[in-house]
């Protein structure tokens, strides 16, 4: 069974650096996913971690702890069009239920 | 060119009709999924499928049967339609399991 949790919501200011925390639990794991969805859209793929460690892809980076059951996102230089759902991920593609992220000027 | 599409985008209907919602991926993926997403946001996953066979079926009311014809399609049947079902309906496809996920645009079913 899957069971994915991370915060409801947060609110950055632009060019500014916010760390989006997943923590999971799961019968079978292989490998942590976040996923982008903006207001009205389909979700898009950001990353993978199968892992231990950070993975960087420019502004996005993501973490994994297998020990911990932990993950992060991290989006640094914040801007405006990365308001956004962000979802984390695990085992079949079971989703949390996101973190809304504002980014204010 | 779209690479997973699914169809209709919105979807209006009245308490107690059925509906289909057709999914169609053209990236020679193994595996489909059918998404759930309230007005809560909250992507809960309903089906999913690997190579035509059944491999995931959530806690979902036995209203909704997935069929899948080929590889490259998933539809989604829903018989006897309630207000509970108004959400948006994702398909996905993916190269196999737990792999990168792509959606369709989602279907808006609004039930009245």
């Amino acid at each position: 069974g899957q069971n994915i949790d991370q915060p409801t919501e947060m609110t950055a200011t632009e060019g500014a650096i916010v760390q989006i925390n997943c923590t999971y639990q799961t019968s079978g794991f292989n490998g942590l996913f976040w996923y982008q969805q903006h207001a009205g859209e389909a979700p898009t793929f950001l990353s993978y971690n199968v892992l231990d460690g950070l993975e960087e892809k420019g502004r996005f980076s993501s973490f994994l702890s297998r020990s911990k059951g932990y993950s992060y996102l991290l989006l640094k230089e914040l801007q405006m069009k990365d308001s956004a759902s962000y979802l984390c991920a695990s085992y079949k593609l079971s989703f949390g239920a996101g973190t809304t992220v504002t980014v204010r000027a | 060119d779209t690479a997973v599409s699914q169809t209709p985008k919105y979807l209006v209907t009245q308490m107690g009709n059925d509906k289909s919602i057709k999914c169609e991926q053209n990236l020679g993926h193994d595996t489909m999924y059918w998404y759930k997403q309230d007005s809560k946001k909250f992507l809960k996953i309903m089906f999913s499928y690997n190579n035509k066979e059944l491999i995931i079926n959530e806690t979902v009311p036995n209203r909704f049967s997935p069929k899948s014809p080929d590889k490259a399609h998933l539809n989604l049947h829903i018989n006897s339609l309630e207000l509970g079902d108004s959400a948006v309906y994702f398909c996905a496809s993916s190269h196999r399991e737990n792999t990168e996920a792509f959606f369709g645009q989602g279907t808006r079913l609004t039930v009245v």
